[in-house]
């Protein structure tokens, strides 16, 4: 569910399951997008990336779906592990401009 | 083999006093970055380098002043430490800003 204030929005799903990421963007030009992970303590660690001439990406055990038309980008995580309970990053920018960073979901697995 | 290393991994200090942060990274890239990561995990960009080179200043206090002394190092420095400037500082570097950005693993900045 998605909590509101202070808190970050929460995933929580079941070892094994496949886990959905979603992200709303903004500025309609970007045409660089992609995903970080963050455990605690840790930096923002590179998942997968994708530029605007393509629908879909995968890499391993991760997909990127990007729909342009509507701005939203998802990150699909298949049999997620309790190694993969961090919080989410989205991040786009055009050209040279700086990546500007999505708010991030928490995702929470469990066992 | 640490990618991107920054030190320290804590700082505590009190208000009004200058500090600076060190960040180093082995990966050949020739832009490197400093972010602000706030409690709630917002990240921003605060300055971008490329080949030594200041492309990015977002909107930072003068207070803040990074330097590269080389395409392999920035460091920021922050003059009259403020309340406000509590937050995890985090480094990165990239080929490019089109090409993945590797971060280090923080510097949490405490000020009492």
């Amino acid at each position: 569910g998605e909590s509101v204030g202070l808190h970050l929005p929460t995933l929580s799903v079941q070892e094994g399951d496949n886990s959905i990421i979603n992200c709303a963007y903004s500025n309609s030009a970007s045409d660089y997008f992609i995903w970080y992970k963050q455990e605690s303590g840790k930096g923002p660690q590179f998942i997968i990336d994708i530029r605007s001439n393509m629908d879909k990406r995968q890499g391993q055990r991760v997909t990127v779906l990007l729909n342009k038309t509507v701005k939203h980008l998802s990150l699909q995580i298949a049999a997620t592990q309790p190694g993969d309970s961090a919080v989410y990053f989205c991040a786009e920018n055009k050209g040279n401009t700086p990546l500007v960073f999505g708010k991030g979901t928490r995702l929470s697995v469990i066992a | 083999d640490t990618a991107v290393s920054q030190t320290p991994k804590y700082l505590v200090t009190q208000m009004g006093n200058d500090k600076s942060i060190k960040c180093e990274q082995n990966l050949g890239h020739d832009t490197m970055y400093w972010y602000k990561q706030d409690s709630k995990k917002f990240l921003k960009i605060m300055f971008s380098y490329n080949n030594k080179e200041l492309i990015i200043n977002e909107t930072v206090p003068n207070r803040f002043s990074p330097k590269s002394p080389d395409k392999a190092h920035l460091n920021l420095h922050i003059n009259s430490l403020e309340l406000g400037d509590s937050a995890v500082y985090f480094c990165a570097s990239s080929h490019s800003p089109h090409q993945p950005q590797h971060f280090g693993d923080g510097t949490r900045l405490s000020i009492l």
